[in-house]
């Protein structure tokens, strides 16, 4: 069974910066691209960075310069490090798998989430 | 960037009813379209990819049609456990992007 679990989440003041964490099993974790989503309250959905299985990455303009992704195989762990943290970045911050069919990924699992929360 | 855009934004409906929401994208993405549901404070749940293969486990009152331009969901006969919100998504280039959403709610 196909499990993620996000951690990290906390209330940071704006400028700030923490890392998220997705702990992934029940599958290769290294065959598979992973990828990070958010959601501001009330909004809707916002993806924010990528992560192919060789390490190729893809983010947001809204994050670029400010978050990277990462990813540790031998832990199967997924990261998202963010800096310099706005109000705009509250979100809950979900790691979703990815299954590339005809060389194209989509996302076919999702973690429960951790929320973020940039305040003073 | 790609962007989609879903139609209603938010519908009413009676279980049993049969109901399709629309997802328009401003370019072709020829059928690199998903559809997620979502239920309040839950993560998001595969539906549908390729625009209309059924996700594992998925119940085949779920169906998803289209390519291009023009997508539908619809849900054959709305059960109690499908009040939700639905968002389509394209995934054939980066930066990926979602529909904001549509809310089902019990008439």
């Amino acid at each position: 069974e196909v499990q993620l679990l996000e951690s990290g989440g906390d209330l940071v003041q704006p400028g700030g910066s923490l890392r998220l964490s997705c702990a992934a099993s029940g599958f290769t974790f290294s065959n598979y691209p992973m990828s990070w989503v958010r959601q501001a309250p009330g909004k809707g959905l916002e993806w924010v960075s990528s992560i192919g299985g060789s390490g190729d990455t893809y983010y947001a303009d809204s994050v670029k310069g400010r978050f990277t992704i990462s990813r540790d195989d031998s832990k199967n762990t997924l990261y998202l490090q963010v800096n310099g943290l706005r109000a705009e970045d509250t979100a809950v911050y979900y790691c979703a798998k990815s299954l590339v069919v005809a060389a194209r990924g989509y996302f076919d699992y999702w973690g429960q989430g951790t929320l973020v929360t940039v305040s003073s | 960037d790609i962007q989609m855009t879903q139609s209603p934004s938010s519908l009413s409906a009676s279980v049993g009813d049969r109901v399709t929401i629309t997802c328009r994208a401003s370019q072709g993405i020829s059928n690199y379209l998903a559809w997620f549901q979502q239920k309040p404070g839950k993560a998001p749940k595969s539906l549908i990819y390729a625009a209309s293969s059924l996700q594992s486990g998925v119940p085949s009152k779920f169906s998803g049609s289209g390519s291009g331009t023009d997508f539908s969901l619809t849900i054959s006969s709305l059960q109690p456990e499908d009040f939700a919100t639905y968002y389509c998504q394209q995934y054939t280039s980066y930066p990926l992007t979602f529909g904001g959403g549509t809310k089902v709610e019990i008439k």
